[in-house]
């Protein structure tokens, strides 16, 4: 029972180093997000994706790029690493996206840039 | 916007002590409220939630009341056990899951 996978747990980049957040879904949810967990911030979306080949920006989008080519899969890129992107990321899907919707997380994805 | 606020921590308890962790909410229109949990090492998962002004919900022994008059989702516990330390995040959804605000998070941990 897998439920949303992340890979990998920790990462260590150098600043304007490029890598590629992957997630993993086998509940055939439709609906895929991206969050950050910094202190004292809660969590903040990132990108989200309704569906195979449709993705949209969140809260904090800069310097993050997404797709989502099959309803399984959702990663996220970071193109030129930055200090400011250290931080832990999660992954979360749910197949009810409207207001009353549980959402099913990742375990977290924990990036230090230095 | 919307926002959640909840109370800063850490709140540390002995077992069998009473839990409240506040969270106070502002948002337009009418959100479903919701209280997730981390446990060390895991993913965020659903505590509970309550849709509609009034509504108590409740799992696990925690319970929480949807107060619009206060604007406020307490989750409360009568008595810890030290399987509860984690963090307990507050969040609330207006229209749709794009839209869902969280709060800080409270880390809580439970003394034997």
């Amino acid at each position: 029972n897998a439920g949303v996978t992340q890979t990998p747990k920790f990462q260590v980049l150098k600043t304007g180093q490029s890598m590629t957040l992957q997630c993993a879904q086998d509940m055939n949810h439709e609906y895929m997000s991206w969050y950050r967990q910094d202190p004292g911030m809660g969590l903040r979306l990132i990108h989200y994706s309704v569906g195979a080949g449709i993705t949209d920006q969140g809260e904090v989008p800069n310097g993050y790029n997404v797709s989502r080519s099959t309803t399984e899969d959702f990663p996220l890129r970071l193109l030129s690493a930055a200090p400011s992107q250290t931080s832990v990321y999660f992954c979360a899907s749910t197949r009810d996206r409207g207001r009353t919707g549980e959402l099913f997380f990742g375990e977290g994805s924990r990036l230090t840039v230095l | 916007g919307d926002s959640v606020t909840q109370m800063e921590g850490p709140v540390t308890l002995s077992e069998e002590a009473f839990l409240t962790i506040n969270c106070t909410y502002t948002a337009t229109g009418y959100p479903s409220l919701f209280w997730y949990v981390q446990y060390p090492g895991e993913g965020l998962q659903l505590l509970l939630k309550a849709t509609k002004a009034d509504d108590k919900g409740s799992n696990k022994g925690f319970e929480a009341t949807y107060r619009k008059e206060t604007t406020s989702f307490h989750l409360e516990k009568g008595s810890v056990q030290v399987s509860d330390s984690a963090v307990y995040f507050c969040a609330l959804s207006a229209y749709n899951n794009n839209d869902m605000r969280f709060g800080a998070g409270t880390r809580l941990t439970v003394k034997p």
